[in-house]
């Protein structure tokens, strides 16, 4: 079964709003996340690391405003984009880190953010 | 810095046929490697991963990737391509950052 979910599947939201997305860790707790974006026919690009319980850490070029990560509990973790324009518009998948083996993560299925 | 290049960006194979898709990695110590598979509008799914123990290193759905250290390859294989094969996979190596880096991917078709 799925190890990884994600809320919602698929958004469509207007330019100027935000969208909160959703990462929960089904099987076990989570101390770590990660979050990938994706465009179209290209390949993952890490945005930026969730730890549980403290400030999210985000890859150079990401604007930590515009991309908020909480992550509250052991099995959730949140991407909020805010004030999102059509660029915006991407697949984004988390992955949630297992174990000691700190290259053990698991994908979740992914959410399609469409900005009109 | 760790990296990974995907060579061709698309491969078509007929059914039955060899699978072949090709990675390439960088790395000034002895990588992870991993391949993923990606179905349309999906997350990723592990197929194999390296970890420095055997270099023929099998995954699920019969595929299979040999690390060769002389030739700094990483090839994902498979004897006989299947139609439900279909997909993007991308190949990937652990940095030393703790960090997963992918390849840009390869799309697989797979003719009738």
């Amino acid at each position: 079964g799925a190890v990884v979910s994600q809320h919602p599947s698929r958004v469509i939201c207007k330019s100027g709003t935000s969208v909160k997305i959703e990462c929960r860790s089904l099987d076990f707790q989570a101390t770590t996340m990660f979050w990938y974006r994706q465009f179209p026919k290209q390949s993952l690009m890490l945005m930026a690391t969730s730890n549980e319980g403290s400030k999210a850490t985000y890859e150079q070029g990401v604007e930590k405003d515009k991309f908020l990560i909480n992550h509250a509990s052991l099995t959730l973790s949140t991407l909020t984009v805010t004030s999102a324009h059509p660029e915006d518009s991407s697949f984004y998948i988390c992955s949630v880190l297992k174990g000691g083996q700190s290259y053990e993560q698991y994908f979740g299925p992914g959410t399609r953010l469409t900005v009109t | 810095a760790q990296s990974v290049t995907q060579l061709g960006s698309h491969v078509s194979v007929s059914e039955g046929a060899l699978v072949l898709l090709r990675c390439n990695y960088s790395s000034s110590v002895p990588p992870y490697l991993f391949w993923y598979v990606q179905y349309p509008n999906q997350g990723l799914q592990l197929l194999l991963k390296y970890t420095s123990a055997a270099t023929l290193v099998k995954g699920i759905n019969g595929f299979e990737a040999e690390f060769k250290k002389s030739e700094t390859s990483f090839h994902l294989t498979k004897p006989s391509a299947h139609m439900s094969d279909a997909a993007e996979y991308f190949c990937a190596v652990y940095s030393s950052a703790s960090k997963i880096i992918f390849g840009s991917g390869t799309r697989l078709s797979i003719r009738p």
